[in-house]
C-alpha cells in the first residue's frame, strides 16, 4: 500500500528566503503526486500535481515541485516566500487512474517570520 | 474553476442531535464526492467515498449508521451525523472529482462541527 511522510513538522523560515518542504512516498510504482496547502479553519486548496512528463511541475502561487523517482520524493519549493504563505502544506498520493483514495501526509505547519 | 463549497461553515449542536452539512460542486459535475475528519493539528482521514445515484463507500472504522451519506445528484452530497455526541466534534472537509481534471480532488472550505 502506497504511503507519504512529511518528516518536517514545523518548518520556520524569514520573509524572502527560500523554502523547501520534504515529501517521501512509498508506492511500487509512479503515483500521482499533489501538493494542497491549508489556511487556517479553511479547507485544502490544490497547489499543484504531477501524473507524468516534465518532472518539475509548476504551481499557483509561485511553488514548485520535482520528482525524483530515484529517491521516492515530491519536495516543494518556492524561491522567495511570503508572509501569506505561512499556512499548513499537505503532500498526497494517490493511484494512478484510481485517486478515490488519497493517501495524505501528517502536513508541514510553514511559519514565516518578518 | 473547479469550486467546491459546503454549508454551513460552522455548527454547533446540542448531544444527541443531528447535524447536515451540504457540500456543493458549483461550476463541474462531481461523480464522486469525498468525506475527510480532520483532528487539531493532524491530517485528513478519509471516511467515505460516495458516486452520484449509489450507495456511499465507507472507510474501516467509520459508522454508516451515524455517518449517512447522500449524493443525490452530481452536484450535492450531504453527510448527516445521527445523534452527535462531543467526540464526534471535528473539522469536516469534502471534495469532489468530475471534470475538469478527473483525476483531481477539489476540496471544500470545510465545516466545524461542535456538539455540547
Amino acid at each position: 500500500a502506497q504511503s507519504v511522510t512529511q518528516p518536517d513538522i514545523h518548518i520556520t523560515v524569514s520573509e524572502g528566503a527560500s523554502l523547501e518542504l520534504r515529501c517521501n512516498y512509498s508506492y511500487g510504482a509512479t503515483p500521482y503526486l499533489f501538493w494542497y496547502v491549508q489556511s487556517p479553519g479553511q479547507g485544502l486548496q490544490l497547489l499543484l500535481k504531477y501524473f507524468s512528463g516534465d518532472t518539475l511541475v509548476q504551481g499557483i502561487k509561485g511553488f514548485e515541485a520535482e520528482f525524483k523517482r530515484s529517491q521516492s520524493s515530491f519536495n516543494l519549493r518556492k524561491p522567495s516566500v511570503h508572509w501569506s504563505d505561512a499556512a499548513e502544506y499537505f503532500c498526497a498520493v494517490g493511484v494512478p487512474y484510481n485517486t478515490d483514495k488519497l493517501i495524505f501526509g501528517t502536513g508541514t505547519r510553514l511559519q514565516v517570520f518578518p | 474553476g473547479a469550486v467546491v463549497s459546503q454549508h454551513p461553515s460552522r455548527v454547533i449542536c446540542k448531544s444527541g442531535t443531528s447535524v447536515k452539512i451540504e457540500c456543493r460542486s458549483l461550476d463541474f459535475q462531481a461523480t464522486t464526492m469525498f468525506w475527510y475528519r480532520q483532528f487539531p493539528k493532524q491530517s485528513l482521514m478519509l471516511m467515505a467515498t460516495s458516486n452520484e445515484g449509489s450507495k456511499a463507500t465507507y472507510e474501516q472504522g467509520v459508522e454508516k449508521d451515524k455517518f449517512l451519506i447522500n449524493h443525490a445528484s452530481l452536484t450535492l452530497s450531504t453527510l448527516t451525523v445521527t445523534s452527535a455526541h462531543p467526540e464526534d466534534s471535528s473539522f469536516y472537509i469534502c471534495s469532489a472529482r468530475g471534470t475538469p481534471g478527473k483525476e483531481t480532488q477539489y476540496f471544500g472550505p470545510g465545516t466545524r462541527l461542535l456538539v455540547l
